[in-house]
């Protein structure tokens, strides 16, 4: 077990541009979520799958945010058309259905939209 | 809406002092409860974690927490601080039947020889 692995590190893009994130969650674990973290802040929920299906989108997940699960396994985070707001660390974390074990967390993508 | 505040966006410390760092939630039924630590540049870290059953948990690398129902409340200590527990720590709470946690905005733990 590997644990949960995030790429790419960082990036640096333009604004206008897209990105996309990819996590690979701990194969065992059939929930993944994404959190965004800026700085002097907690991190903030946007989405979580369990399995391949989405089942919550926080309202801070815009238009021009999209993410996808295909077949439950690793998932990718899009952002279209960035913008400087959209600079944060972005993190992926994954965990088992029942919920009490907390959640394993990957190192996160460091987005910088210039 | 589950809220989690953390009193004190920066906590110092000498080695070998004691460490608390303060953790309040706002829901009537107690949520799960979860202590984090973030080192620069990386993911978040379990410390520990609160779901039924004694109040009192313990975590790695000496943390621990007490749950206080009735304070709302889910303090973290260490009894020796050490050079290398400077780190980001936040706390974060789960309501029972909800998948997602909500994370108070962090307390930055300074150590200082």
């Amino acid at each position: 077990d590997t644990g949960v692995s995030q790429n790419p590190r960082h990036k640096i893009t333009k604004r206008g541009q897209n990105v996309t994130f990819r996590c690979d969650p701990i194969s065992e674990h059939n929930r993944l979520y994404w959190y965004r973290q800026t700085l002097g802040q907690g991190p903030e929920f946007l989405t979580y799958f369990q399995n391949e299906a989405q089942l919550e989108k926080s309202r801070l997940l815009s238009d021009r945010f999209s993410a996808e699960r295909p077949k439950g396994s690793f998932s990718t985070l899009e952002i279209q058309r960035t913008e400087q707001g959209d600079s944060a660390m972005y993190l992926c974390a994954s965990s088992l259905e029942r919920g009490t074990d907390g959640y394993t967390f990957g190192s996160g993508t460091r987005l910088t939209v210039v | 809406a589950q809220s989690v505040t953390q009193l004190g966006s920066h906590v110092s410390v000498s080695e070998g002092a004691l460490v608390l760092l303060r953790c309040n939630y706002s829901s009537s039924v107690p949520p799960y409860l979860f202590w984090y630590v973030q080192y620069p540049n990386q993911g978040l870290q379990l410390l520990l974690k609160y779901t039924t059953g004694a109040t009192l948990v313990k975590g790695i690398n000496g943390f621990e927490a007490e749950f206080k129902k009735s304070e709302t409340s889910f303090h973290l200590t260490k009894p020796s601080a050490h050079m290398s527990d400077a780190a980001e720590y936040f706390c974060a709470a789960r309501d029972s039947g909800y998948s997602t946690l909500t994370f108070g905005k962090g307390t930055m733990l300074l150590v200082s020889p």
